[in-house]
């Protein structure tokens, strides 16, 4: 069975701080890795994907470790806005398999 | 930026009525997805639906599932006889390709079942 772990947390930060974000993944064979992010009771967004060279959006970066199954996302400089679940996603096929979720609280 | 539609976003039902959700991807979409989340659990894949059948399906869509794209626009989730296990978020998902990072998921209709 296909599963993507992450920690719960929640994490609460304040602003300006710089929080980091793990996941695992079990299947070897995996392509495509993403990180979405999920308000409250609203539809999942993509934030970023993942490569194997690691990429960086603004005050975003992601790395991918396919060794050790592991997949990351580094925030720096939170802000307010950033509080959400962070959904570590890994495409299987025609599938995405969700984590689920680390919640993020930033706070002023 | 388009947007993938979905109705109703709320549906309540009775345990063993027949729903029908609704969607309508972005027009030039060709992949279109049904997921689900449960209260305080992971969005899950149920079906993906390409070129008017199923290509993939997960463990969870079983026979009282079913999709269809009747007149070329509405992508419709029906799941025949409702159980109290079905409540959920249903997310209805499309993509030009079959392409993870292009997916568009659309604000989801709500299911609650009694």
């Amino acid at each position: 069975r296909k599963e993507v772990e992450q920690d719960p947390g929640p994490f609460n930060v304040p602003e300006g701080a710089t929080v980091a974000f793990n996941c695992t993944y079990s299947n070897s064979a995996s392509q495509s890795f993403f990180w979405y992010r999920q308000d409250c009771r609203k539809e999942p967004k993509l934030l970023m994907s993942v490569y194997s060279s690691g990429n960086e959006d603004g005050r975003f970066t992601a790395q991918l470790n396919r060794a050790s199954q592991y997949i990351s996302l580094l925030i720096r400089d939170s802000k307010l806005s950033d509080s959400a679940t962070y959904l570590c996603v890994v495409a299987e096929g025609a599938a995405l398999i969700f984590g689920k979720g680390t919640t993020l609280s930033v706070s002023s | 930026e388009p947007e993938v539609t979905q109705t109703p976003s709320h549906q309540v039902t009775q345990m063993g009525q027949e729903v029908i959700l609704r969607c309508v991807p972005i027009s030039n979409h060709l992949y279109f997805y049904w997921y689900r989340q449960i209260l305080g659990q992971k969005v899950e894949f149920l079906v993906s639906f390409y070129n008017n059948e199923i290509s993939e399906k997960s463990e969870i869509f079983d026979d009282q599932f079913s999709v269809e794209r009747p007149d070329g626009s509405n992508f419709t989730l029906k799941i025949r006889s409702t159980k109290l296990e079905d409540s959920a978020m249903y997310f209805c998902a499309t993509s030009v390709g079959r392409d993870g990072e292009k997916l568009f998921f659309g604000s989801g209709t709500q299911l609650s079942v009694l």
